[in-house]
């Protein structure tokens, strides 16, 4: 069965950099687009971006543009979202999900990331 | 303020028929297919309607959903406790990549 397991919750001071990983099994990992999307307590869901990790092609919600980096590993079937400098507006679950196109049909979600920023 | 639009909230009592509407634009809806997520409290969501109105295996066919220019629905009948959740929209936008609506909170009386 496919599966998107992603890493555990993170608790972080403002300032701090962050790495948090998503890895898929049981399909073929450079062939589908890896999503990660946004959860702000209360909130709902907003879109940050999206990589195909054959050819690492990457495309970035104006709202996260240089905000984060979104990249991956093949190698190890792995996705990443990574921050250099975290905000307590980061806080939040964040999920990564898989789609096999751009048209946001966003098929297998990993279970989440809580991410807390908090000084 | 979410590039889709939908209605903050939503009810109905077991057995009825619910609409759930979705608003967008030319460079989203109106361009590019509507999917749609089933959100459970503590759970991931859940891909629930996908291409404007294709089901994936396991979905049941209370399930629907419609496109019409640039706004979309999914319609769920025979509502049950369980479909209790929330439900958002999605739907690829040329200018800004992945868009979805804020969502609609369903309430089973």
């Amino acid at each position: 069965e496919v599966q998107l397991v992603q890493s555990g919750a993170e608790v972080k001071k403002p300032g701090e950099s962050l790495k948090i990983s998503c890895k898929g099994s049981e399909y073929s990992f450079s062939n589908y687009w890896i999503a990660w999307v946004r959860q702000m307590p209360g909130k709902g869901l907003e879109w940050m971006g999206i990589i195909y990790p054959g050819d690492s092609d990457t495309r970035y919600s104006p709202s996260f543009q240089g905000q984060v980096t979104i990249s991956a590993d093949n190698s190890i079937n792995t996705a990443y979202l990574q921050w250099s400098s975290l905000k307590a507006s980061d806080t939040a679950m964040y999920y990564c999900v898989r789609s096999n196109s751009l048209q946001l049909r966003l098929d297998y979600w990993g279970q989440g990331t809580l991410v807390t920023v908090s000084s | 303020q979410s590039v889709l639009t939908q209605s903050p909230s939503a009810s109905g009592t077991p057995g009825q028929r619910v609409t759930i509407s979705c608003s967008g634009g030319s460079s989203n809806i109106g361009s590019n297919t509507v999917n749609w997520y089933q959100h459970l409290p503590g759970t991931a969501p859940k891909l629930l309607i996908y291409t404007n109105n294709q089901r994936p295996s396991g979905v049941p066919d209370r399930f629907s959903g419609s496109k019409s220019g640039t706004s979309a629905s999914l319609a769920i009948s025979g509502l049950q406790s369980e479909d209790e959740a929330d439900y958002y929209c999605g739907a690829w936008d040329d200018s800004l990549n992945g868009v979805f609506g804020g969502g609609t909170k369903l309430t089973v009386l």
